[in-house]
């Protein structure tokens, strides 16, 4: 069954770049059958949609924060990344990386299967 | 954006009761041309991801309890939990995947009276 873990440093400092990785096993991100995106949630507050990336190279990020995200993936390692730049304190949060359902074959569907998260500080 | 708001923001059920979590958008999230409601909740246990309950607003996930049910249509959806047991404490979410950006309900946390 396929699996997502999120990696990356846990503390950033203001105004530097955050960056992380989705390593995926037991499926391909470059299945044609999947969009895979990054969720965040920050310590005690709801969930807020970064973006997405199909294996394509399509992308589309929340507007809240598309000057400052990219999203990419790394076909060799089966792997997507999450860089988002210019960081404060307002993006502490703890970081999901998810798989979107694909019975649309759209990125407008649900979100099947999760990472564990993993919790970035931003902080000097 | 469509704003998705819950409520209530808490509630306190016993057990084997019934838990009604409601789920309002800003606007319809019914997709005309399939006649699919493009909404899911989601269960949240502390420390845990979310993990999908509902899609299209009344589908069950595999592997999800039928104490779980999902109805509504458009702007107005409701999550029931019939019978609640303890392992159902939780936050819960609804999420609107009609249009982007993708957008997230609060969170409504039931816990054990």
């Amino acid at each position: 069954q396929v699996q997502l873990q999120e990696s990356g440093p846990g503390l950033v400092k203001p105004s530097e770049t955050l960056s992380l990785t989705c390593t995926v096993s037991g499926g391909s991100v470059s299945s044609g059958s999947y969009y895979w995106s990054w969720i965040r949630q920050p310590p005690g507050k709801g969930l807020e949609w970064i973006g997405y990336f199909y294996y394509s190279g399509s992308t589309n990020y929340n507007p809240s924060l598309k000057s400052r995200v990219t999203i990419s993936v790394d076909t060799s390692k089966n792997q997507f990344s999450l860089k988002l730049n210019s960081v404060t304190a307002a993006d502490t949060a703890v970081y999901y990386c998810a798989r979107v359902k694909g019975t649309t074959g759209s990125y407008r569907d649900a979100f099947d299967i999760w990472g564990q998260g993993t919790m970035v500080t931003v902080s000097s | 954006d469509i704003v998705m708001t819950q409520s209530p923001d808490s509630l306190a059920v016993s057990l084997g009761e019934r838990a009604t979590i409601n789920c309002k958008s800003s606007q319809s999230v019914l997709y005309s041309s399939n006649n699919k409601n493009y909404l899911a909740w989601y269960q949240q246990k502390p420390g845990q991801p979310p993990k999908l309950l509902i899609y299209w607003a009344s589908t069950r996930e595999s592997g999800v309890p039928d104490r779980f049910s999902g109805s509504g249509s458009g702007t107005d959806f409701t999550l029931t939990v019939t019978g609640l047991q303890a392992e159902d404490v939780a936050v819960y979410y609804c999420q609107q995947y009609y249009s982007s950006p993708l957008t997230f309900g609060g969170g409504t946390k039931v816990e054990i009276k």
